[in-house]
């Protein structure tokens, strides 16, 4: 049971290049958010998906995609990466809608945009 | 905009001591829960206390919850090393609202 994987652990891109960081949990949990942590700060949400097809934006989801076509995966797409994208992303899953159940999360993206 | 705010943002304890960690919220909510994150890794879940809860208790941990006065708290007993983390708070909205955290530091 490998819980929450992301892929890949570090990167770097220059600015205007764009990628997909890759989410990933095997607990057939209904809720996947998508979460950014800056020095000093705590997680932003980013996006968070209820289930297969169903996305919504958080609080931040400006220059952001993502998608939910299984229950398993929720990829997170840098459109065209700027220095102000630089962080570290986390994704976290759970049962029911999230606010109301413990997040399980991943080990973290952490990603530099030069 | 953050829900949480912990306080304080920063504390050093020596082994055996208790560390509190406090919360304040902003708006009403229906739970609160306390993370765990060790330096390079993600959160780990420690705590879900609901509104209609004052106090909890896992292992070490116990959390209160008022919210007439919209904060919480953590307390960790007899504190070891290995408690050195950050802990944060984080209240329900559509996801969850994370505080900036506690970074606590237990000394052998």
């Amino acid at each position: 049971n490998a819980g929450v994987t992301q892929t890949p652990k570090f990167q770097v891109l220059k600015t205007g290049q764009s990628m997909t960081l890759q989410c990933a949990q095997d607990m057939n949990h209904e809720y996947m958010s998508w979460y950014r942590q800056d020095p000093g700060m705590g997680l932003r949400l980013i996006h968070y998906s209820v289930g297969a097809g169903i996305t919504d934006q958080g609080e931040v989801p400006n220059g952001y995609n993502v998608s939910r076509s299984t229950t398993e995966d929720f990829p997170l797409r840098l459109l065209s990466a700027a220095p102000s994208q630089t962080s570290v992303y986390f994704c976290a899953s759970s049962y029911g809608t999230g606010g109301n159940q413990p997040q399980h999360f991943g080990d973290g993206t952490r990603l530099s945009i030069l | 905009s953050q829900q949480g705010e912990e306080d304080p943002q920063a504390l050093s304890i020596q082994e055996g001591e208790n560390a509190t960690m406090n919360c304040s919220y902003k708006t009403s909510i229906n739970n609160l829960q306390w993370y765990r994150q060790n330096s390079g890794r993600g959160l780990v879940h420690l705590i879900l206390i609901r509104s209609n809860e004052r106090e909890k208790h896992s292992g070490r941990l116990r959390v209160t919850l008022d919210t007439s006065k919209k904060s919480s708290s953590l307390l960790i007993t007899a504190s070891r090393a290995a408690d050195t983390a950050s802990y944060f708070c984080a209240t329900d909205a559509f996801g969850l609202i994370f505080g900036a955290g506690t970074r606590l530091a237990v000394h052998p």
